[in-house]
């Protein structure tokens, strides 16, 4: 599993764009980059996926370049409610062995 | 989206004593399921893997006979963690996949808080 490098922590204040950057530099042609974002004493929940370019979804968006080494989630106008842990998983999820394993995270505060 | 469900939410259990946490996906079928723990201001920490119908492979330095899992249906895995001890206190989270699906998701359960006094 490609290991994954995020800053530990950003804070940014309420309607403003949060941009998170993972670095996934020894990804594998088959793996998937997944974020996924953690309320304290509750369970990852999943926020989006993508293999390559640009994946959007209702909640948010993912900015994957051409060499795939980096991945960036970008949450428009985040609430209170947004602050969390937010983690990058990089692999491949189709194969049968494959183990999700999570980095440290990045822990998102948001501020009124 | 998928719902794994996890119960108990919190335990508390004395010294010693053996507690059983369960997860069940409930509209799916789980052909693997992954345990992990979480100590406060921490990541997850994978502790096993679980395909259905077989056992567990787990992680380095996590001990198989006192974390006993068992994943013997397509919806159900448990973790028993056995003559648990203070140090056992930790937040423990299941995750479950089927993989014989395109879609590549892993679903979380909500979490069991144990407590060990």
């Amino acid at each position: 599993l490609a290991k994954t490098t995020q800053p530990i922590s950003m804070d940014s204040y309420e309607g403003q764009e949060v941009n998170i950057t993972c670095s996934h530099n020894n990804i594998a042609t088959n793996d998937y980059i997944t974020w996924y974002q953690q309320f304290p004493s509750q369970g990852p929940r999943f926020i989006i996926q993508g293999y390559k370019t640009k994946v959007t979804n209702e909640v948010a968006s993912l900015f994957i370049p051409a060499d795939r080494k980096s991945s960036t989630l970008s949450l428009p106008r985040v609430s209170l409610s947004d602050t969390a842990v937010y983690y990058c998983l990089v692999g491949d999820w189709k194969a049968a062995g494959n183990k999700l394993t999570f980095g440290g995270g990045t822990r998102v505060l948001v501020k009124p | 989206g998928a719902v794994v469900s996890q119960h108990p939410s919190r335990v508390i259990c004395k010294s010693g004593t053996s507690v059983k946490i369960e997860c069940r996906s409930l509209d799916f079928q789980a052909t693997t399921m992954f345990w992990y723990r979480q100590f406060p201001k921490q990541s997850l920490m994978l502790m096993a893997t679980s395909n259905e119908g077989s056992k567990a492979t787990y992680e380095q330095g996590v001990e198989k006979d006192k974390f006993l899992i068992n994943h013997a249906s397509l919806t159900l895995s448990t973790l028993t963690v056995t003559s648990a001890h203070p140090e056992d206190s930790s937040f423990y989270i299941c995750s479950a996949r089927d993989l014989r699906q395109m879609n590549t998701e892993a679903f979380f359960g909500q979490g069991t808080r144990l407590t060990v006094v």
